[in-house]
């Protein structure tokens, strides 16, 4: 079956400063790659995606790679901003298959 | 364009209580899911709806719980009988289900339970 594993957390970080949240995954197909970010007491909002490989998805200053070869999805931002502060969740979602398969998600803080 | 959206957003109810969360998909969206997410953990999937049928169940969907999509719109979740391991958040879910084309999902708020 399908399955998602990101580094473990929290990630403390200070502002400015350069971020990885490492995410791997296990699927059949060719799966979409989905970023997703839940702050406090909210739902999740889609941050980036990536529907084949080489694709790279961005989107407020957040990229990642989908890397068919490394099975990866890795979530980078060049300089975090306080308002970054909180969960990342990464997914995948087989074509045509309906349910995503989500990690456990990464506590990001960002102090000032 | 409004997002999902879920009703309600809390719910507190004593053990053995039914209790029934509604969700409003994006317009248009074919496809509506419900997943349950708990403290620390990623969403895990439930349910989910191509226009009114429902397509796939989870076995985490004991007999206690039922979803419905009655003409293809909004669903909802009701949990019968509940019981203290229920306290979760609720997240509902749709996309366009077009066939061929990448599903990307948007979540609504979230219903959070709390069982006493």
């Amino acid at each position: 079956g399908n399955s998602v594993t990101q580094m473990e957390g929290p990630v403390t970080l200070s502002e400015e400063a350069f971020l990885t949240i490492n995410c791997t995954y296990t699927a059949t197909g060719y799966p979409s790659l989905f970023w997703y970010v839940q702050y406090p007491g909210e739902g999740l909002q889609l941050l980036l995606k990536a529907t084949k490989a080489d694709d790279k998805g961005s989107n407020k200053g957040f990229e990642a790679t989908y890397r068919k070869e490394t099975t990866s999805f890795h979530l980078e931002k060049g300089s975090v901003q306080v308002s970054d502060s909180a969960v990342y969740f990464c997914a995948l979602t087989n074509t045509n298959a309906g349910k995503s398969t989500f990690g456990d998600g990464t506590t990001l803080t960002v102090k000032p | 364009d409004t997002g999902v959206s879920q009703d309600p957003r809390h719910k507190i109810t004593k053990r053995g209580q039914n209790v029934t969360f509604r969700c409003d998909p994006i317009s248009e969206h074919n496809r509506l899911y419900w997943y349950r997410q708990t403290l620390g953990q990623g969403p895990e999937f439930l349910t989910y709806f191509q226009n009114e049928a429902q397509l796939e169940k989870s076995r985490l969907l004991s007999d206690r719980f039922s979803a419905e999509r009655p003409k293809g719109s909004f669903s909802t979740l009701e949990i019968q009988r509940t019981e203290q391991g229920d306290s979760a958040m609720y997240l509902c879910a749709s996309s366009s289900g077009l066939a061929g084309v990448p599903d990307t999902q948007y979540f609504g708020p979230g219903t959070r339970l709390t069982v006493l």
